[in-house]
């Protein structure tokens, strides 16, 4: 049971342009949420996160987008660059339930020059 | 300087060996974890140490052993290994509840 969704599995864009991803979650309990961006042979690093009290987070060309009643959340990337090509992991987890973070299947970004 | 880093980065190994892959961070951290990622790319998480204390047991086959001789170090011991057991593991640190930080991986071929 697949408790968060990523259903994009990959997406082209052309460098200089928007990259939005999106995200699904069921379990209402989630109260905090994060991306982490993974190149080959590496493994995942956080990117940004974002608090179920607040509905946006910024931090330089990423923004991401929380919509709590239809259990969505979405990366923005501006502008895209060739080095953000790699895979995007949403994830979630109850912070009173310690740090259990429960993972998307990824969405594979490929900037173009 | 590496701050997670685990060994070996690849291991390729007969079905039924025992083996073991080793993890440090020198970050400081209180909580350490394992995280498997299968063929479906999922990553999941087998198991977290808190100052040297289990605090997390997902669903993992008691052939998966952790052990956490300090809070630098998570190891993890797999007996009886089965061609299922092929994935790449990933160990992490963090705080308690702060963002994770992931070593680079250890990719599991079980023939």
């Amino acid at each position: 049971d697949q408790q968060v969704k990523q259903n994009s599995p990959s997406l082209s864009v052309q460098e200089g342009r928007i990259s939005i991803l999106n995200c699904d979650y069921t379990n209402s309990m989630f109260d905090y949420f994060l991306w982490y961006k993974k190149y080959p042979a590496e493994g995942p690093t956080f990117l940004i996160s974002i608090s179920s009290i607040k509905d946006k987070n910024e931090d330089g060309r990423f923004t991401v987008f929380l919509n709590k009643s239809a259990k969505h959340l979405s990366l923005h990337i501006v502008p895209s660059q060739p080095g953000d090509s790699a895979v995007y992991f949403c994830a979630a987890s109850v912070k009173a339930a310690g740090n259990k973070l429960t993972f998307g299947g990824g969405t594979r970004v490929l900037v173009k020059p | 300087d590496t701050a997670v880093s685990q060994t070996p980065k690849y291991l390729v190994t007969q079905m039924g060996n025992d083996k073991s892959i080793k993890c440090e961070q020198n970050l400081g951290h209180d909580t350490m974890y394992w995280y498997k990622q299968d063929s479906k790319k999922f990553l999941k998480i087998m198991f977290s140490y808190n100052n040297k204390e289990l605090i997390i047991n997902e669903t993992v086959p008691n052939r998966f052993s952790p052990k956490s001789p300090d809070k630098a170090h998570l190891n993890l011991h797999i007996n009886s290994l089965e061609l299922g057991d092929s994935a790449v593991y990933f160990c992490a640190s963090s705080q308690l509840s702060g963002k994770l930080f992931f070593g680079s991986g250890t990719q599991l071929s079980v023939l």
